[in-house]
């Protein structure tokens, strides 16, 4: 079935340094990958996302990855500040609209 | 803010009870979806309507049903309400149906006591 894994479940690090979320589809009918942060007390916010027909994309500090031969789809947080530590959430959608959200990564950044 | 708002933000009802969740999509978008999100299943799509039809239905209760209005907002009706169905309850929505970006409203939080 639909099945999205996310690694890891927690991510602890430095300011400055960069985090990478790593993310596993089943479904090789999903062709849009959105991320998103999730902030204690709010709503998912869309950070960025990838479609099928691109291998990366970048949006200032962040970059996304995808692999659809292997399945695979990656974020990549560079120079992380405090205001980065969230949950964030990697998703599929298998052309139906719908979103197989991964279990989230819980990002501490420590000053 | 995404632009999506929901109403109540909290709820607090007894087993057995019924409730209605509301939301209004941003403008100009044409569809809803709604997420329940729990600390064990994590976020899980229920249902999605576009242009007030049911669009695709993924693992929703049939104790919970939804609909969407001609003014395109929406609300999800849950009922016989049970000690699990506490959760935190999300509505998206986009301008159409398949690959475009999803923004999510704040969120209802459900307590079923």
């Amino acid at each position: 079935g639909e099945n999205v894994e996310q690694h890891p479940s927690t991510l602890s690090v430095q300011e400055g340094d960069s985090a990478v979320i790593k993310c596993t589809y089943s479904d090789s009918a999903s062709n849009y990958f959105p991320w998103y942060k999730q902030e204690l007390g709010k709503g998912p916010q869309l950070i960025i996302d990838i479609r099928s027909n691109v291998g990366e994309k970048k949006d200032q500090r962040i970059a996304v990855t995808l692999n659809k031969t292997a399945k695979h789809f990656s974020l990549h947080i560079t120079e992380t500040q405090p205001e980065d530590s969230a949950v964030y959430f990697c998703a599929a959608s298998p052309n139906t609209g719908k979103l197989i959200f991964g279990q989230g990564t819980t990002l501490q950044v420590k000053p | 803010d995404s632009g999506v708002t929901q109403t109540p933000k909290h709820l607090i009802t007894a087993t057995g009870q019924r409730v209605t969740l509301r939301c209004s999509p941003r403008s100009g978008d044409l569809s809803v979806y709604w997420y329940q999100q729990s600390l064990d299943q994590g976020l899980q799509f229920l249902i999605q309507y576009y242009n007030g039809e049911e669009r695709a239905k993924g693992n929703i209760l049939e104790r919970f049903s939804a609909q969407q209005f001609p003014d395109l907002h929406s609300e999800l009706n849950l009922s016989s309400l049970e000690l699990g169905d506490s959760a935190l309850y999300f509505c998206a929505s986009s301008v159409a149906g398949q690959r475009n970006e999803q923004f999510f409203g704040p969120g209802t939080r459900l307590t079923v006591l």
